[in-house]
């Protein structure tokens, strides 16, 4: 079975410019979520989708918003991008059983520079 | 609110020493579920375990072993025999039950072993 892919793997934008990032979950799998990985903040989440409805959100601005089709892949979209939005874009998918915190699998990540 | 706390930020071994890395978590809720994931240097997160707060027995998986303790919030990882491809960064991450698969992260630790 494949794993959870992201396109692209890097990427460098301008401040001011705007980026989306797309994720292909593992096959089967409901649940869609994003994480912004940075060396000082560490992982943080971003939000998560089911079923194409945003099911959880971090704290992060409104300038981070995203989607999920309804063949379970997703996409995220950073508007007015910001030296501070470079980061690593993690991407995970999991079976999201009702009422449970299922395993999430990691793609490899979208490597975002903001020059 | 949840916090996960991984205070080593690195340690460095001999290939074939033993290394235990330490993972501190809060939380309020009854039920919630603890993981531990590998980051090499590719970047993805590969995972090792899910654990959820109602099974305390420890668990051995070939050279790795975990050690959860609710008695003291701690959900420790252990390397027996420590080899050079061990090299990477872990981090312990928790998921509260409640519809989401939000993960909270540690800071992670940074894992060196030297040939």
């Amino acid at each position: 079975k494949a794993g959870v892919t992201q396109t692209p793997r890097y990427l460098i934008k301008t401040r001011g410019q705007q980026v989306t990032l797309s994720c292909s979950p593992i096959s089967g799998h409901r649940s869609v979520s994003w994480y912004q990985q940075t060396p000082g903040q560490g992982l943080q989440f971003l939000f998560e989708y089911f079923s194409e409805t945003q099911r959880n959100k971090g704290n992060f601005p409104g300038r981070f918003s995203g989607r999920q089709f309804s063949n379970s892949r997703s996409e995220m979209n950073v508007s007015t991008l910001e030296l501070g939005d470079s980061a690593l874009y993690l991407c995970a998918s999991s079976l999201a059983l009702a009422g449970a915190s299922d395993t999430q699998y990691f793609g490899p990540g979208t490597r975002l520079t903001v020059l | 609110a949840q916090k996960v706390t991984q205070a080593q930020t690195e340690i460095s071994v001999v290939e074939k020493e033993d290394v235990t890395l330490d993972c501190v978590y809060e939380t309020r809720d009854t039920t919630y579920y603890l993981f531990w994931y590998k980051q090499p240097p590719s970047g993805e997160l590969v995972f090792l375990i899910r654990r959820n707060s109602f099974d305390e027995q420890n668990e051995i998986s070939g050279r790795y072993s975990w050690n959860f303790q609710k008695s003291t919030s701690s959900f420790n990882f252990t390397i027996t025999a420590s080899q050079v491809v061990d090299s990477a960064v872990y981090f312990c991450a928790l998921s509260e039950q409640g519809g989401s698969e939000k993960l909270v992260f540690g800071k992670g630790t940074k894992l060196t072993v030297n040939p």
